[in-house]
């Protein structure tokens, strides 16, 4: 049974420092992984997708890296803003089914 | 795109009572999920849909729990009878081509359930 832990469960930063959220899963046999966003009350917004083949992925100020075969995924923030404050949530999708696994997120807080 | 819609946003009703949750997916998608996320658990995939027929129902949790997908547009979560361990937040998703296409699910805002 897969599981997937993200470290830390939460985070305060100061505005404007880069910063890294870790995701591990036991289960390496993943068809790809997504890092989600969910704001307090709202659903989830997909921010990155790593195909199993890629390494990393990036959109704006995200890269997101994926190291399979050791069963890790970071989600690099730079340059941190308070917009940026949310629930951060790492999904692998396993290879045998079409089920997404959630972790249960990095609560991340940006001071101005 | 208006996104995926759900209503109610929030319910409050006693133990033993029915409880029906909706969504309207996006226009176009094929795939439709239903999710429940609490403190404790997390975010649980519970049945989803492919083309308006469910494909994978493994994770409701009990008998109490069915749903339906009548048409492309329209779905329900219906809980017959509500027990207050059933209180969470229910999220409906909806994607084009299913998660083999490498295309990102959509989520909708979520109904908050309360059975006290």
């Amino acid at each position: 049974k897969q599981e997937v832990t993200q470290i830390p469960a939460a985070l305060s930063v100061p505005e404007g420092e880069n910063l890294v959220l870790n995701c591990s899963f036991t289960d390496s046999a993943i068809y790809n992984l997504q890092w989600f966003r969910q704001d307090p009350g709202k659903g989830l917004t997909s921010l990155l997708l790593i195909q199993s083949s890629q390494r990393e992925q990036t959109s704006g100020r995200l890269n997101a890296s994926l190291d399979k075969s050791s069963g890790r995924s970071t989600l690099y923030i730079a340059a941190s803003q308070p917009g940026d404050s949310a629930t951060y949530l790492c999904a692998p999708m396993m290879n045998r089914d079409d089920k997404i696994i959630f972790g249960k997120g990095t609560r991340l807080h940006i001071l101005p | 795109d208006a996104g995926v819609i759900q209503s109610p946003r929030h319910e409050v009703t006693e133990m033993g009572q029915e409880v029906t949750l909706r969504c309207k997916p996006i226009s176009g998608h094929d795939y439709l999920f239903w999710y429940r996320q609490t403190m404790m658990r997390g975010l649980e995939l519970l049945i989803y849909f492919n083309n308006n027929v469910p494909i994978d129902d493994s994770g409701m949790p009990e008998d109490r729990f069915s749903a339906k997908m009548p048409n492309a547009s329209f779905s329900t979560l219906k809980i017959q009878p509500s027990e207050p361990r059933d209180s969470a937040v229910y999220f409906c998703a909806s994607s084009l081509g299913g998660v083999f296409s490498n295309q990102p699910q959509h989520f909708g805002d979520g109904t908050r359930l309360s059975i006290l």
